[in-house]
């Protein structure tokens, strides 16, 4: 099955600690995203890639953190600097960093409390 | 900000009726996309139209772009209860600085009753 796969689906940490979002997408998509979504709002980029080893901030980088060492994956770091975690996070991909629709995985709902 | 903004913010309809929701924007764009999400789950695009366009279908979709007042609309005919979701639109910019991003509105919550 080609797709984009996040884990894991619920994930509660304590307050302080850092907490890695798993994203890994098998479709051969060049352009990665991570979205934070809080309730009744849209879809806020906090970083993206275009290319192995590069990668941008979105609008809400600061406190977390991105690597993008493979084409299939990329992981997110949600920090202890980060000052509301709580939230759902949705990782995309897409064929073509500049046209083309964004594939999106099932999410992960991060609670820190 | 660049985020679209759908209205109306909920519809609530019986099956069989249609539905539309509108998308307004504010910079110029490449294209607009539209998203469907159900509870708690990732989105799934539904349509791309393009700058140049002004129509598009897709099955029981239909999307209209129109960039001089730089809005959108998606019209769902013949609802179902399965079409309950959250809609979102999605503009691509056409400005180098912000290539290869989306901007998404907050989303239009829909329910059908059977």
């Amino acid at each position: 099955d080609g797709g984009i796969t996040q884990s894991p689906k619920y994930l509660f940490r304590k307050e302080g600690q850092n907490v890695t979002l798993s994203c890994e997408q098998n479709l051969n998509h060049d352009a990665m995203y991570w979205y934070r979504q809080d309730p009744g709002q849209g879809l806020r980029l906090i970083y993206y890639s275009q290319i192995v080893n590069d990668f941008q901030k979105g609008d809400i980088a600061e406190g977390y953190s991105v690597s993008r060492e493979k084409k299939e994956s990329f992981p997110l770091t949600v920090t202890s600097a980060q000052k509301n975690p709580t939230a759902f996070y949705l990782c995309a991909s897409s064929s073509s960093p500049t046209l083309a629709e964004q594939y999106f995985g099932p999410g992960t709902r991060l609670t820190v409390t | 900000s660049q985020q679209g903004e759908e209205d109306p913010q909920a519809l609530s309809i019986q099956e069989g009726e249609n539905a539309t929701m509108n998308c307004s924007y504010k910079t110029s764009i490449n294209n607009l996309q539209w998203y469907r999400q159900n509870s708690g789950r990732g989105l799934v695009h539904l349509i791309l139209i393009r700058s140049n366009e002004r129509e598009k279908h897709s099955g029981r979709l239909r999307v209209t772009l129109d960039t001089s007042k730089k809005s959108s609309s998606l019209l769902i005919t013949a609802s179902r209860a399965a079409d309950t979701a959250s809609y979102f639109c999605a503009t691509a910019s056409d400005r180098g600085s912000t290539l290869g991003r989306l901007y998404f509105g907050r989303g239009t919550q829909l329910t059908v009753w059977p």
